[in-house]
């Protein structure tokens, strides 16, 4: 129940492409779903984030799509660049209690965008 | 230059050996975390706490210890228990639930 599943494991986009990647969760109690994105030998790095009050939300060219009944949540980037080449995480955790921002995560993306 | 530092970037262990990792913050974050990353399995939580003094663990904290005597460091040791401690580590640190987590650069580890 504490899973989060994850796909594809790997993408390839062209430049200028839409990249979609999505997570899929079980447990309920989930509030908070950040996207991280990790470059070769580096730590990941905070993308973007959502909770579930709202089924939108936009930074720049990437925007967390969230359905509440369906459990899940997806990335989506647009006008994909090389640059934006990465393995993306999604991630999810509850509030409160023993958690304490406790954060599972999805097995991960590779995406690469081709020139 | 604020966030999380983790050294060294690169260790090498031989078998029977235990090595520590260290990890230090700037944040002033209540809360710190040990993740382990495997290729195609993304990152696993082997031990976190939320103040100093105290600390749980995680889905992999077998073979593994830490403590916190400061509310800056966490370090994490990698003891000969652990049977299989070749990874890529990442230490991170936030401030509650809901807020973002900051990860360092990681310290790969290889046994040899």
């Amino acid at each position: 129940q504490q899973q989060v599943k994850q796909s594809p494991q790997s993408l390839i986009v062209q430049k200028g492409g839409i990249s979609i990647i999505n997570c899929a969760y079980e447990n309920t109690a989930f509030d908070y779903f950040p996207w991280y994105q990790q470059f070769p030998g580096k730590g990941p790095a905070l993308l973007i984030a959502i909770r579930p009050d709202v089924s939108e939300k936009k930074e720049g060219r990437f925007t967390i799509s969230f359905n509440k009944s369906a459990k899940q949540f997806s990335l989506h980037i647009m006008d994909s660049q090389p640059g934006d080449s990465a393995t993306y995480f999604c991630a999810a955790s509850t509030a409160g209690g023993t958690s304490y921002g406790k954060l599972t995560f999805g097995q991960g993306t590779i995406l690469t965008v081709h020139p | 230059d604020g966030g999380i530092t983790q050294s060294p970037k690169y260790l090498f262990r031989k078998e029977g050996q235990n090595v520590t990792l260290s990890c230090e913050q700037n944040l002033n974050h209540d809360a710190m975390y040990w993740y382990r990353q495997d290729p195609g399995q993304g990152l696993r939580l082997i031990y976190y706490s939320q103040i100093v003094n105290d600390f749980q663990k995680g889905d992999i904290a077998e073979g593994y210890s830490v403590s916190r005597e400061k509310k800056e460091s966490f370090p994490l040791t990698v003891t000969s228990a652990q049977k299989n401690p070749t990874a890529f580590y990442l230490c991170a640190a936030t401030q509650g639930s809901g807020s973002e987590q900051f990860f360092g650069p990681g310290t790969r580890l290889t046994v040899l």
